[in-house]
C-alpha cells in the first residue's frame, strides 16, 4: 500500500533551519509529485509547495518562499523540506502529501504522512 | 489567491442525521478543482472527494460533494459515530492551493 513515512519531532529554537524528510513507498515515485502542508496548533491547513518526483521542478507558496527549499532522493523515493530562519509562527504539523501532479502542481492530496511536530522555542 | 469560507464553524448533529457543510469560494475556481478532506483528532486529513463530487478510493457512498464555480458542497446523506470529525474544503484549480478553515461536526 502506498505510504509515507515522516521523521520525527524536532525542537529548534528561533533563527535557527528544521530539516523533515518524508520516505514514501508503495508507488513509483517518479511518476507523482509530493506537497507539503502544515497546520499550527488549533489552526487550518496551509500549503507550503510542491515538487515533482519526476524532475525536482518546484512551486512554492509565496509566503514561505524565501525561506523554504524542498528537494527529492529518487534513489530512496524520498522527499525533504528544510525551513531556514524559524520564529515561533512555523511551530505546527509539518505533513507530506502524494500529489497527482508530477507537472505542474499542487493539485489534490492523498494519501497524507503521518505529519511532524516542529516546535521553535527559545 | 483564492479564500475559501466554509459554513458552519460547527454544526451538532445526531448520528443518522444529514449532514451539509458548505465551501464558498473568493472567485471562481478553475475546472471545479475542488476536494473535501476529513481529519480526526491527532490524525492526518483523508482525502474524501476531488474535482467537486469524485469520491475517493475507498469512501463510503453517504458522502458526496456538489456545486461549481464559487459555491460548493459536502453532503454526509446519514452520519456515522466515525463522521464525527473536522472537513476542510481545498482549492487546487490556481496557486497558491488555499484550504478553508473547517467545519467541525459534532455529536449532539
Amino acid at each position: 500500500q502506498v505510504q509515507l513515512v515522516q521523521s520525527g519531532a524536532e525542537v529548534k529554537k528561533p533563527g535557527a533551519s528544521v530539516k523533515v524528510s518524508c520516505k514514501t513507498s508503495g508507488y513509483t515515485f517518479t511518476s507523482f509529485g509530493v506537497s507539503w502542508v502544515r497546520q499550527a496548533p488549533g489552526q487550518g491547513l496551509e500549503w507550503m509547495g510542491w515538487i515533482s518526483g519526476y524532475n525536482g521542478d518546484t512551486n512554492y507558496a509565496q509566503k514561505v518562499q524565501d525561506r523554504v527549499t524542498m528537494t527529492t532522493d529518487t534513489s530512496t523515493s524520498t522527499a525533504y523540506i528544510e525551513v531556514r530562519s524559524l520564529t515561533s509562527d512555523d511551530t505546527a504539523v509539518y505533513y507530506c502529501v502524494r500529489d497527482p501532479r508530477v507537472i505542474g502542481g499542487p493539485n489534490y492530496f492523498d494519501p497524507w504522512g503521518q505529519g511532524t511536530l516542529v516546535i521553535v522555542s527559545s | 489567491e483564492i479564500v475559501l469560507t466554509q459554513s458552519p464553524g460547527t454544526l451538532s448533529l445526531s448520528p443518522g442525521e444529514r449532514a451539509t457543510l458548505s465551501c464558498r469560494a473568493s472567485q471562481s475556481v478553475s475546472s471545479n478543482k475542488l476536494a473535501w478532506y476529513q481529519q480526526k483528532p491527532g490524525q492526518a486529513p483523508r482525502l474524501l472527494i476531488y474535482g467537486a463530487s469524485s469520491r475517493a478510493t475507498g469512501i463510503p457512498d453517504r458522502f458526496s460533494g456538489s456545486g461549481s464555480g464559487t459555491d460548493f458542497t459536502l453532503t454526509i446523506s446519514r452520519l456515522e459515530p466515525e463522521d464525527f470529525a473536522v472537513y476542510s474544503c481545498q482549492q487546487y484549480g490556481s496557486s497558491p492551493s488555499t484550504f478553508g478553515q473547517g467545519t467541525k461536526v459534532e455529536i449532539k
